[in-house]
């Protein structure tokens, strides 16, 4: 089955600590996206990627990173420099359209806490 | 003002009634517009595109205003099935690419 394939479900972080998301997809898609949510709100884009080595800032960059060596892969690293890391995140994938015109598809997400 | 504004409701529907929602976006230049569904604690899916003439799908109706800059979506012969939040999603710049900007959901909730 074709899809996008998010891990771990549920990840706990100690204080100090740097950990990372796997993000991963079997749809042959350029672009891909990381997305956070917290509880009652709307998604927020942290970075996205259009092509293999190479992507850009979202909205709320500071604090992680990311990288792109492989098309089916886009870890995210969430660093102790981002105070607030409690939420859900959201990788999401696309066909790059320069129109603008594709819609995104989720992986399921990760649930990340501070312990 | 937000890009993408929506009523976070809930809007509590009977079975079987009809709802309708609008969404607005600020920048006049938006290219693409999309409904998503998000049920609690999943990721948001696809529910349609939006088009300039207005699009049906099923038992679901999404329709564009360019000029007064909404989109909205009307669902006939709720379900209990269709209680989700619905998300507004818009590409607010062209030359973006494919960058789309979330509005916050409005909430459904069917009760038999």
């Amino acid at each position: 089955d074709g899809g996008i394939t998010q891990s771990p479900k549920y990840l706990f972080r100690k204080e100090g600590q740097n950990v990372t998301l796997s993000c991963e997809q079997n749809l042959n898609h350029d672009a891909m996206y990381w997305y956070r949510q917290d509880p009652g709100q709307g998604l927020r884009l942290i970075y996205y990627s259009q092509i293999v080595n190479d992507f850009q800032k979202g909205d709320i960059a500071e604090g992680y990173s990311v990288s792109r060596e492989k098309k089916e892969s886009f870890p995210l690293t969430v660093t102790s420099a981002q105070k607030n890391p409690t939420a859900f995140y959201l990788c999401a994938s696309s066909k790059w359209g320069g129109q603008g015109n594709q819609p995104q598809h989720f992986g399921d997400g990760t649930r990340l806490s501070i312990l | 003002r937000k890009e993408v504004e929506q009523d976070p409701g809930p809007f509590n529907v009977p079975e079987g009634a009809t709802v309708a929602f609008n969404c607005t976006y600020s920048n006049s230049a938006s290219q693409s517009f999309f409904w998503y569904r998000q049920d609690c604690r999943k990721e948001p899916k696809l529910l349609m595109s939006v088009y300039s003439s207005g699009n049906e799908d099923g038992r679901f109706t999404a329709q564009l205003n360019r000029a007064s800059q909404y989109i909205s979506l009307l669902i006939r012969d709720s379900k209990l099935s269709d209680s989700a939040t619905y998300l507004c999603v818009v590409n607010p710049i062209k030359a973006a690419g494919n960058k789309l900007t979330f509005g916050g959901g409005t909430r459904v909730l069917v009760k038999p």
